[in-house]
């Protein structure tokens, strides 16, 4: 499978716990993003990486939350000390950027559930 | 007031209708403009992108107005199949796309 990969499918944890993520993008592309949806919404944009760099944070993105993408292939995005209003679906895609105009390709997700 | 907006719908519309679904965004800068199908439960995909001369697949069409901010989304003769939500996304260079809430599409028989 060549497309974005994201693990894991499914997360439940208890408040408080902390929770880590990870996305494998599609291996020639050099951006990454981080989105989270909830029900009846339109995926809301946390975070994206050009290579290793971080280019910009959302303010969706509170202290608790932090990703990183160390080598400039895959990424963690790690929520620490987690709420119940964190409860949703975290969408990573990617992308090639400098060939034509830009198209984001998207993982499956990961479903986090708090308690 | 959101950079992205659409009418969430639901629009309800027999096989074989022609559906239009249109969409606004706040930010004159944008310079690239996408339609995004999300399955129940899937990941969002790309449909096509919009242009400004307007742009055709299939029994689908897409219309950029740069002047009013204004995308629209054009579905002829609509098959079950086309039931979804469909997600109008508005892109700025050096930016990340921004995704708007979406509008759900049912096809019924």
């Amino acid at each position: 499978d060549t497309g974005v990969s994201q693990n894991p499918r499914h997360k439940i944890t208890k408040r408080g716990q902390n929770v880590t993520f990870r996305c494998d993008p599609i291996s020639e592309h050099n951006r990454l993003y981080w989105y989270r949806q909830t029900l009846g919404q339109g995926p809301e944009f946390l975070t994206y990486f050009q290579n290793e760099a971080q280019l910009e944070k959302s303010r969706l993105l509170s202290d608790r939350f932090s990703a990183e993408r160390p080598k400039g292939s895959f990424s963690t995005l790690e929520i620490q000390r987690t709420e119940q209003g964190d409860s949703a679906m975290y969408l990573c895609a990617s992308s090639l950027v400098g060939q034509g105009q830009e198209k984001l390709f998207f993982g499956s997700g990961t479903q986090l559930s708090v308690l | 007031r959101k950079e992205v907006e659409q009418d969430p719908g639901p629009f309800n519309v027999p096989e074989g209708a022609t559906v239009a679904f249109n969409c606004t965004y706040s930010n004159s800068a944008s310079q690239s403009f996408f339609w995004y199908r999300q399955d129940c439960r899937k990941e969002p995909k790309l449909l096509m992108s919009v242009y400004s001369s307007g742009n055709e697949d299939g029994r689908f069409t897409a219309q950029l107005n740069r002047a009013s901010q204004y995308i629209s989304l054009l579905i002829r003769d609509s098959k079950l199949s086309d039931s979804a939500t469909y997600l109008c996304v508005a892109y700025q260079a050096g930016t990340a796309l921004i995704f708007g809430k979406g509008t759900t599409l049912s096809v019924s028989s």
